[in-house]
């Protein structure tokens, strides 16, 4: 019962910004979005977190929409290293504590 | 600082079999999560562990799935009788503590099912 909506794929050229949007309609007040990342043969990987505000860290940044219906991660200077499968997650709380709720992901491939 | 462990990496069995997953968490960390990813799919909680309390099993199939957690530290993930549709990557994480907004993950073992 994923609770965003991302596009399957984009590609990026290398060195320029990648902007991977995410479409969460129905989220409530009290729930965060997360991006995770999936490299290949490995497990995911934490990037960033937000509420309302506007993130930033040494990875990314976050932008969030006031609405709170959309946010969009932006990786500033996209490296090869960066070709993954992209998740936003919306973290629901539940009677026996928060879950995240992974969709299927945005593929991206970074192009030399 | 060493990461989550998970042993072995990948595992190919015939249906009716059973298979055993283990998961050591990184040191300190009280919450154990097992997740399940299907191919071109996210991950999907299993169960989730604070200590040795599991308090997440909804999504476990109960009828031939069980997890274990004994001293709050490693765990094992069992399926018997592995079926079909179990293959799949199998995930463990963990975190500091429940709502820790950061869960560290294993890299996964690849169950084959034939």
């Amino acid at each position: 019962d994923a609770k965003t909506t991302q596009p399957p794929s984009m590609d990026c050229a290398e060195g320029r910004a990648a902007n991977l949007p995410c479409n969460h309609s129905t989220i409530s007040g009290n729930e965060y979005v997360y991006w995770y990342r999936q490299i290949h043969s490995q497990g995911p990987q934490y990037i960033i977190h937000g509420l309302k505000n506007n993130e930033t860290n040494e990875m990314a940044s976050l932008i969030i929409t006031e609405d709170r219906k959309s946010s969009t991660l932006i990786l500033p200077h996209a490296t090869l290293r960066d070709t993954a499968v992209y998740y936003c997650i919306v973290r629901v709380g539940t009677n026996t504590g928060n879950q995240f709720y992974f969709g299927t992901g945005t593929s991206l491939t970074v192009i030399p | 600082e060493a990461g989550v462990v998970q042993s072995p990496r990948y595992k190919i069995i015939e249906k009716k079999q059973p298979v055993a997953f283990w998961c050591n968490p990184i040191s300190g960390h009280n919450t154990l999560y097992w997740y399940r990813q299907n191919l071109g799919q996210g991950p999907e909680l299993l169960i989730r562990y604070e200590n040795e309390e599991a308090v997440d099993d909804s999504q476990l199939p109960k009828d031939r799935f069980s997890a274990e957690r004994l001293k709050g530290v490693d765990s094992t993930l069992k399926i018997q009788p592995a079926e079909l549709g179990d293959s799949a990557v199998y995930l463990c994480a963990s975190s500091f503590q429940q709502g820790f907004h950061e869960q560290f993950f294993g890299p996964g073992t690849r169950l084959t099912v034939l």
